[in-house]
C-alpha cells in the first residue's frame, strides 16, 4: 500500500508569512508525529497524535506552531508569521502504535526567505 | 546533558569488516530503542527495535541493549558500501509519550 505523504515538497516563503504543511498517514495508523530535521541532525520531535489527540506538543518552538488532526487521519502543520529560522526539513511519521515502528514520509522542505 | 548521544563520525572502516555503532541515554525509563538508517537527502527507515536487555540479530545486524549501562549499540557484519549512511538511533521516552532521536553517526564502508 502507500506509504506516508507530505505535501508540498518544498515550500519557499518570505518571511512574516503563514505556511501550512500537510501529512497523509499510512492507512490505519494510529500514531502520527512531526520532527523537524537539520542537515547532519536527528530528527527533533515537535509533536504527536493518537487518533485525532494530540497527545504532546512540548517540542513545538513556540505559540506560531500548531498541528492539528481533526479526524484521526491527516494532519495539518501550520506555521504563522514565519521567521527565517524555521528553515528545515519537516517530517511526518505515523506508525500503528506510540511503541512501533514509525514509517517518515518524504519529508517537506521548508526555505524561509 | 542530550537525552541520546552518538558519536557524529565519521566512522570509516572497509568492506567486509564490522562497523561498531553506539548510543547512550539518558532516561532511566526508557523502555524501546530503535536503530534508524537514513541515506543522504532520504528520510529515516528501521533497521531493528530493541526492548530487552541482550543482544537480537537479524542478518548481517545485531543491535545490543544495556539497560543498566544505559547503552545501546548496533553492529554491522560484513560491512558493505551500500551500508555507507547516517544511522541514528532512537529511544522511546516517557512510556510512548515520544521519541527521541540522536544526532547520528555517519558510516563510510570503504570498497
Amino acid at each position: 500500500g502507500a506509504g506516508v505523504s507530505q505535501s508540498p515538497r518544498y515550500k519557499v516563503t518570505k518571511r512574516g508569512q503563514d505556511v501550512a504543511l500537510r501529512c497523509d498517514p499510512i492507512s490505519g495508523h494510529v500514531s502520527l508525529y512531526w520532527y523537524r530535521q537539520a542537515l547532519g541532525q536527528g530528527p527533533e520531535f515537535l509533536t504527536y497524535f493518537n487518533y485525532e489527540a494530540q497527545q504532546d506538543k512540548s517540542g513545538l518552538p513556540n505559540d506560531r506552531f500548531s498541528a492539528e488532526r481533526p479526524e484521526g487521519s491527516i494532519s495539518t502543520l501550520t506555521i504563522q508569521r514565519t521567521e527565517q529560522r524555521d528553515s528545515a526539513m519537516y517530517r511526518c511519521a505515523s506508525s500503528l502504535g506510540t511503541d512501533n515502528e514509525q514509517f517518515f514520509g518524504p519529508g517537506t522542505r521548508l526555505t524561509v526567505l | 546533558q542530550k537525552e541520546v548521544e552518538q558519536n557524529s563520525g565519521p566512522l570509516s572502516v572497509p568492506e567486509g569488516a564490522i562497523a561498531s555503532l553506539n548510543c547512550t541515554y539518558s532516561d532511566r525509563g526508557s523502555q524501546s530503542f530503535f536503530w534508524y538508517r537514513q541515506y543522504s537527502g532520504k528520510s529515516p527507515e528501521l533497521i531493528m527495535f530493541i526492548y530487552s536487555n541482550g543482544d537480537k540479530e537479524d542478518g548481517r545486524f545485531t543491535a545490543q541493549l544495556n539497560k543498566a549501562s544505559q547503552y545501546v549499540s548496533l553492529l554491522i557484519r560484513d560491512s558493505q558500501p551500500s551500508d555507507s549512511a547516517t544511522y541514528l538511533c532512537a529511544v522511546n521516552v516517557n512510556y510512548g509519550q515520544n521519541f527521541v532521536f540522536g544526532p547520528g553517526t555517519r558510516l563510510s564502508v570503504l570498497p
